[in-house]
């Protein structure tokens, strides 16, 4: 059981390149979330998705796009990367949110720098 | 005005040691309440709910204000595992009624020896 993966680990880009980073998880968890983390800033969520084939924006979805094909993984992708985008990005997965049940389950990251 | 607020710290305190951390919310609808932990480089772990009574899980204890929207975690005996950074985290519903974490930037604690 390895929980919530992700790939890559570390990830150096330039400027207008793009990528997507994988998010994988085997605990069959309806939602899945990405965030971002920046000293300072606390996460942030960037997208979120309730289930297969839906997503919705977060807080800071600018610049990401993200798609959930199948229930356990979860893609987030840089079209055009920008030196703002340097981060460590999170992946997280939780049954659904509810009064009793809020924990989020997170991947082990990607740091990803933008030059 | 942020919406969870923490000391980042560093509190930096002896094995053995009692800490307090406090986090203050701002989002008076919020209902619910935890704290997570994170290590150096590692990703969130939740380490406990907050209830308004207040709970205890070992050396730890979380407590809750709702009239002065403050949350707390107190750590006794301090171990030199207990070395990370605690994350204050509120619930708060958004516009189409989907529930989120919101997370604070973090209280660093460091224990030595």
């Amino acid at each position: 059981n390895a929980g919530v993966t992700q790939t890559p680990k570390f990830r150096v880009l330039k400027t207008g390149q793009s990528m997507t980073l994988l998010c994988a998880q085997d605990m069959n968890h309806e939602y899945m979330y990405w965030y971002r983390q920046d000293p300072g800033m606390g996460l942030r969520l960037i997208h979120y998705s309730v289930g297969e084939g839906t997503t919705a924006k977060g807080e800071v979805p600018d610049g990401y796009n993200v798609s959930r094909l199948k229930k356990q993984n979860f893609l987030l992708g840089l079209e055009s990367a920008a030196p703002s985008q340097t981060s460590v990005y999170f992946c997280a997965s939780s049954y659904p949110l509810a009064v009793f049940s809020y924990e989020q389950y997170f991947g082990p990251g990607t740091r990803l720098t933008v030059t | 005005r942020k919406e969870v607020e923490q000391d980042p710290g560093p509190f930096n305190v002896p094995e053995g040691a009692t800490v307090a951390f406090n986090c203050t919310y701002s989002n008076s609808a919020s209902q619910s309440f935890f704290w997570y932990r994170q290590d150096c480089r590692k990703e969130p772990k939740l380490l406990m709910s907050v209830y308004s009574s207040g709970n205890e899980d070992g050396r730890f204890t979380a407590q809750l204000n709702r009239a002065s929207q403050y949350i707390s975690l107190l750590i006794r005996d301090s171990k030199l595992s207990d070395s990370a950074t605690y994350l204050c985290v509120v619930n708060r519903e958004g516009d189409t009624g989907f529930q989120k974490l919101v997370f604070g930037t973090g209280t660093r604690l460091l224990v030595s020896p």
